[in-house]
């Protein structure tokens, strides 16, 4: 089983839909989670941390359930501009060499 | 701001030939990393360095080699290329004991 599962889609969307994707992880242990979006052919680049009582950034939610071990992203009103791929990564002991990431869930936003 | 510049871009080798690509951040940051990225497999850390003088090996360190020159410059080495090497690589930097990371803009690379 891998360390941080998450369902590479395609998820295609319409422009406006709201679109929710979940990220599972094997370690009970981890101790802080973030999600990173990666444009095609791009870096990627930190999106949004995940705190264990959820938190918000504009049209994005990110939310944390430790007794099940997932992690959530809604994304709100989507835009054309938010077509990327999202990574969930984990963070097993709070140091950068312990991020473990996600293959990534591809996003695609149709007008 | 140039961030996480790494070279080259692009790459095409021989199988047992060697390369190294380079990687320089300009934000002062202690700790450099190393990760390779294949289809279906998300990033895989292959080498990091916490702070100058110090490497240790990721998940995937298998003929592979670092080397953290500098403050600024973290390389990564490939002895004798192999077809299974073929993947897009990317260097990153981040603060000590921060979690954010700032990511180069990755280079190809093939092995026939």
């Amino acid at each position: 089983r891998k360390e941080v599962e998450q369902d590479p889609g395609p998820f295609n969307v319409p422009e406006g839909a709201t679109v929710a994707f979940n990220c599972t992880y094997s370690n009970s242990a981890s101790q802080s989670f973030f999600w990173y979006r990666q444009d095609c052919r791009k870096e990627p680049k930190l999106l949004m941390s995940v705190y264990s009582s959820g938190n918000e950034d504009g049209r994005f939610t990110a939310q944390l359930n430790r007794a099940s071990q997932y992690i959530s992203l809604l994304i709100r009103d989507s835009k054309l501009s938010d077509s990327a791929t999202y990574l969930c990564v984990v963070n097993k002991n709070n140091q950068g060499g312990k991020l473990i990431f996600g293959q990534g869930t591809e996003l695609s936003v149709k007008p | 701001n140039a961030g996480v510049t790494q070279t080259p871009k692009f790459q095409v080798l021989k199988t047992g030939q060697s390369m190294t690509l380079q990687c320089a951040q300009d934000m002062n940051h202690n700790s450099m990393y190393w990760y390779r990225q294949d289809p279906g497999m998300g990033l895989r850390l292959i080498y990091y360095s916490a702070s100058e003088g110090t490497t240790d090996k990721g998940e995937v360190p298998n003929g592979y080699n670092v080397s953290r020159l500098n403050k600024r410059e973290f390389s990564l080495r490939l002895e004798s290329a192999a077809p299974s090497q073929t993947s897009v690589y990317f260097c990153a930097s981040s603060e000590v004991g921060a979690e954010k990371l700032f990511f180069g803009s990755g280079t190809q690379l093939s092995v026939l």
